[in-house]
């Protein structure tokens, strides 16, 4: 069964400092990959996906994540932290081929300081 | 254009009585999803349909939870009795084929 590890519970940077989230999956092939963003009252929004080809992966609000076979990782990098990016990140999983089954981490909640 | 429509947003129970949450999804996307997201925790699916047909209801407690998707487009999720451990919040999520799930406000769900 797939899985899905993310293994900071809270994360608090300085605003305009840069960010690594991370997430490590659990699967028998490649499968694809998710960053979602819930901020408070708000339901989760996509910030970018990993189906195939190039590893780097370039998301909304200046997010990027970087699939990594060897290491079974996708982590999240933003160089410059903003206030607003302060939310409840999730990391998912889903197998090749079926973007609608999906499995969710347990989430990394990020703080910013001003 | 709209996304997907969730009612009501927050409603407190007493154990024991019934409760109905309700979903839009969005217009054209053939597939909904029900989540369950518990305090701190990632959201975990309790059904999905393609069009009317219930595809993938393994994780639905159907003892107390039933679920229709009448006409293929509006959802209704309800529990029949509540419990005290059903307090957390009930994601509606839709999608055209292929693609990511996009998901609703939730219903905040609190069980007295």
């Amino acid at each position: 069964a797939q899985s899905v590890t993310q293994p900071d519970i809270h994360i608090t940077v300085s605003e305009g400092a840069s960010l690594e989230l991370r997430c490590n999956y659990s699967y028998g092939a490649t499968p694809y990959l998710f960053w979602y963003v819930q901020s408070p009252g708000q339901g989760l929004q996509l910030l970018l996906k990993y189906f195939s080809g190039d590893t780097l992966v370039q998301g909304i609000k200046g997010f990027e994540a970087e699939f990594k076979r060897s290491q079974s990782s996708f982590n999240l990098r933003k160089p410059s932290v903003h206030w607003s990016d302060a939310a409840e990140y999730f990391c998912a999983v889903a197998p090749s081929g079926s973007a609608r089954q999906l499995t969710f981490g347990s989430g990394t909640q990020l703080t910013v300081l001003p | 254009e709209a996304g997907v429509v969730q009612s009501p947003r927050y409603k407190i129970i007493e154990k024991k009585q019934p409760v109905a949450f309700w979903c839009n999804p969005i217009s054209g996307h053939n597939t909904l999803y029900w989540y369950l997201q518990n305090l701190g925790q990632g959201p975990e699916l309790l059904i999905r349909y393609e069009n009317e047909e219930a595809v993938d209801d393994s994780q639905l407690p159907k003892d107390r939870f039933s679920a229709e998707r009448l006409k293929g487009v509006d959802s209704t999720l309800k529990i029949q009795p509540a419990e005290l451990g059903d307090s957390a919040v009930y994601l509606c999520a839709s999608s055209p084929p292929g693609v990511a799930p996009f998901f609703g406000p939730g219903t905040r769900l609190t069980v007295l």
